[in-house]
C-alpha cells in the first residue's frame, strides 16, 4: 500500500525566513496530495492541495510543488510568522480510492 | 461551514471496557472516517464508510469496530480497551464519490485506557 515520508519532523525558523518541508510516497497511482495544517489543541485544516497534473501551486504565502517523476512534493512558507507554528502534515491519496495516508508531521517553530 | 462534531473531547476507560466514539456530520457528505493520531506516526486510518451501512477496513482495523445507520453519524467501536489504544480519535468527512477532496475532521476524542 501506500507510504508516505516527511521530513523533516522538527523545523525551526526565525520569523520572516522561509521554510519548507517535503515528502515523498511510494505509490505512482497516487494523484492527490492535500496539505494539513493543525494548531495545538485544534483540528487539522487544508491549507492547499495539488493534484497530478500540475507541477506547481501558489496561494499567497504559500505554495506546493509536485514531482511526480521523483514521486516526491514539497510544501514552501515564505516571509513566515509566528501564527504559522503548528504541525503540517503532508498526504497522497488516489482518486476512488477514498484512502488518504498521512506523513507523520513537521513540527514548524516560527520565532519571532 | 462543515461541522464535524465528536461526542466526547477526552474519556478515561478501563482495560476491558467496550467503548463508543461518537461522530455527526452536518453537510450531507457521502464518507466518513475515523483516524488515530499518535506523535510521530501522524493520523493513521482505522476504518472509512462511502455509504450508510458501508464499512471498509484502514490501515489499523484490528481491536476496532464501526457502525453507520445513518449518514451523518459514524460510530468507532472498542470492544475490549487495551492500553495500546491509548490515543486521540479523529474522525473526519469528505464530499463525493471519487474518495478524494478535502477531509472535514472534528475536534478529536482524546482515549486515556488505564
Amino acid at each position: 500500500g501506500e507510504n508516505v515520508e516527511q521530513h523533516p519532523s522538527t523545523l525551526s525558523v526565525q520569523e520572516g525566513d522561509s521554510a519548507v518541508i517535503k515528502c515523498t510516497y511510494s505509490d505512482s497511482a497516487s494523484n492527490y496530495f492535500p496539505w494539513y495544517k493543525q494548531e495545538l489543541g485544534k483540528r487539522p485544516q487544508l491549507i492547499i492541495d495539488i493534484r497530478s497534473n500540475v507541477g506547481e501551486k501558489k496561494d499567497q504565502r504559500i505554495a506546493v510543488t509536485l514531482n511526480k517523476t521523483a514521486k516526491h512534493f514539497s510544501l514552501h512558507i515564505t516571509e513566515t510568522q509566528p501564527e504559522d507554528s503548528a504541525v503540517y502534515f503532508c498526504a497522497a491519496s488516489i482518486t476512488g480510492g477514498f484512502k488518504t495516508i498521512f506523513g507523520a508531521g513537521t513540527r514548524l517553530f516560527v520565532k519571532a | 461551514d462543515v461541522k464535524v462534531t465528536q461526542s466526547s473531547r477526552y474519556l478515561v476507560k478501563r482495560t476491558g471496557e467496550k467503548v463508543f466514539l461518537e461522530c455527526v456530520q452536518d453537510m450531507d457528505h457521502e464518507n466518513m472516517f475515523w483516524y488515530r493520531q499518535d506523535p510521530g506516526l501522524g493520523l493513521r486510518l482505522i476504518y472509512f464508510s462511502y455509504d450508510v451501512k458501508m464499512k471498509e477496513k484502514g490501515d489499523i482495523p484490528e481491536g476496532y469496530s464501526v457502525s453507520r445507520e445513518k449518514k451523518e453519524r459514524f460510530s468507532l467501536i472498542l470492544e475490549s480497551a487495551s492500553t495500546n489504544q491509548t490515543s486521540m480519535y479523529l474522525c473526519a468527512s469528505s464530499l463525493g464519490t471519487s474518495g478524494t477532496g478535502e477531509l472535514f475532521f472534528g475536534e478529536g476524542s482524546r482515549l486515556t485506557v488505564l
